[in-house]
């Protein structure tokens, strides 16, 4: 019954390996979202995607690409993993692009090596 | 450009007392949504309370409430009767309806038994 569920919730890998993060939402909602929060906790917003269109693109290196196959799904690929990229990665969902209360995954750790 | 901060990077209460968080914003925008988030240390973001600014009555939401002060940008979180499951993070966040949600920094709070 889980509402946003991310696999998996630990990844650890190696400089320079690429990797995904899935997400999936089963809330019907229209939009979803990436987060990164790093080590001092700080939550910043990555990417938005409403009915698997992108809304929003931070200033993300293009080694981060969003991927929305279908609008309850919307997973993440790394390329080229650095150091810098270790952090805990939320996916969350609204109901739609509007600022309704956002709906988030457990998070992924990702610890860069 | 938007911002929200949190100055109280920590904070501790004694169980079954009240404690009160703080949060400041920044914007011209005149329609708007504040927000609570709690992060316990399951690290799943969970929704505390919401409030639309265009409303003058503070939400809440059993022993959770906000004191929403719109001229002085100020939304206070106000925890009554604290728990023990009360410990997490506490991010405030600020958004609209067509741009993308702040977090502030977060205040760790901590409730003593």
């Amino acid at each position: 019954d889980t509402a946003v569920s991310q696999t998996p919730k630990y990844l650890v890998t190696q400089m320079g390996n690429d990797k995904s993060i899935k997400c999936e939402q089963n809330l019907g909602h229209d939009t979803m979202y990436w987060y990164k929060q790093d080590s001092k906790k700080f939550l910043k917003i990555m990417f938005s995607y409403n009915n698997k269109e992108l809304i929003i693109n931070e200033t993300v290196p293009n080694r981060f690409s969003p991927k929305s196959p279908d609008k309850a799904h919307l997973n993440l690929h790394i390329n080229s993993l650095e150091l810098g990229d270790s952090a805990v990665y939320f996916c969350a969902s609204s109901q739609d692009s509007g600022v309704l209360e956002q709906y988030f995954g457990p998070g992924t750790r990702l610890t860069v090596t | 450009a938007q911002t929200v901060t949190q100055s109280q990077p920590e904070m501790s209460v004694q169980e079954a007392e009240t404690v009160t968080l703080s949060c400041t914003y920044d914007t011209s925008e005149n329609n708007y949504y504040l927000f609570w988030y709690k992060q316990p240390p399951s690290r799943q973001m969970i929704l505390v309370i919401r409030q639309e600014a265009y409303k003058q009555q503070n939400a809440t939401e059993n022993r959770f409430s906000v004191n929403f002060q719109k001229a002085a940008k100020s939304f206070s979180l106000k925890i009554s009767d604290s728990q023990l499951g009360d410990t997490a993070m506490y991010f405030c966040a600020w958004g609209t309806s067509y741009d993308k949600v702040i977090f502030g920094p977060g205040t760790s709070l901590s409730v003593i038994p």
